[in-house]
């Protein structure tokens, strides 16, 4: 099972909108609507802030949401903070009752 | 509140094995899978496995399949990830994160424990 694949980074000034893509294939992103995104800081442990593609867990704020079209989900920021400063994983269950992540996102508020 | 709190850094020599616990406290234990997932220095998270909440079923990536085994001690409330014939490319921050079944997410995670393989 290959990574999903991810941007290595990307960056926006405070107030403005990221998105992070997460492409995957028909056996994992686009053969199921449950992919997750996590935040992580550095030293600390993964946190999950969507999930089935576009739910927020209770907490997370609104400014993070997901979505998905094909192999292809996406989560967007906006209002962009500097706590969002961060590395974003998305994750997907996938053919075989597994789960793959995605490569990862460094996140820059400039 | 809902806690995994995980075993002590280990550092182990090339082809041994490794044992890391992960025990869960403010939830009903049996009613939730436990994953685990592993993180190489500066690189990003793989998944490694998962036990049921049953405990009669196990899935391993198919990478680690003849490496890792997942068990659980009901009476303890603990899972444990044991990883055999180690090499350098197993130094890593290990992880145990819960999933209620059919949630398909990780909502909980253990604050990771590393593992260094040097010889």
């Amino acid at each position: 099972q290959s990574a999903l694949t991810q941007p290595a980074s990307v960056s926006g000034s405070p107030g403005q909108s990221i998105t992070i893509s997460c492409t995957g294939t028909s056996s994992d992103v686009g053969g199921y609507n449950y992919v997750s995104w996590y935040q992580q800081h550095p030293g600390k442990a993964p946190k999950l802030m969507i999930y089935e593609v576009t739910n927020r867990p209770s907490g997370v704020s609104n400014r993070f949401s997901g979505s998905k079209s094909a192999n292809t989900a996406s989560l967007t920021i906006s209002g962009l903070q500097a706590e969002d400063e961060a590395d974003y994983y998305c994750s997907s269950f996938a053919t075989g009752g597994t789960y793959v992540f995605g490569t990862g996102t460094k996140a820059t508020v400039l | 509140q809902v806690q995994l709190v995980q075993s002590g850094a280990e550092v182990k020599k090339p082809g041994a094995s490794v044992k890391v616990s992960c025990k869960a406290s403010g939830y009903t234990f049996n009613s939730y899978h436990m994953h685990w997932v592993r993180q190489a220095p500066g690189q990003g998270l793989e998944w490694m496995g998962i036990i049921k909440s049953s405990g009669a079923s196990t899935t391993y990536a198919q990478k680690f399949r003849d490496r890792v085994t997942v068990t659980k001690d009901t009476s303890t409330s603990t899972v444990y990830m044991e990883l055999s014939s180690l090499r350098s490319e197993d130094t890593a921050v290990y992880y145990c994160a819960r999933e209620f079944p059919r949630d398909y997410r990780f909502d909980q995670w253990g604050q990771g424990t590393l593992v260094t393989v040097s010889s």
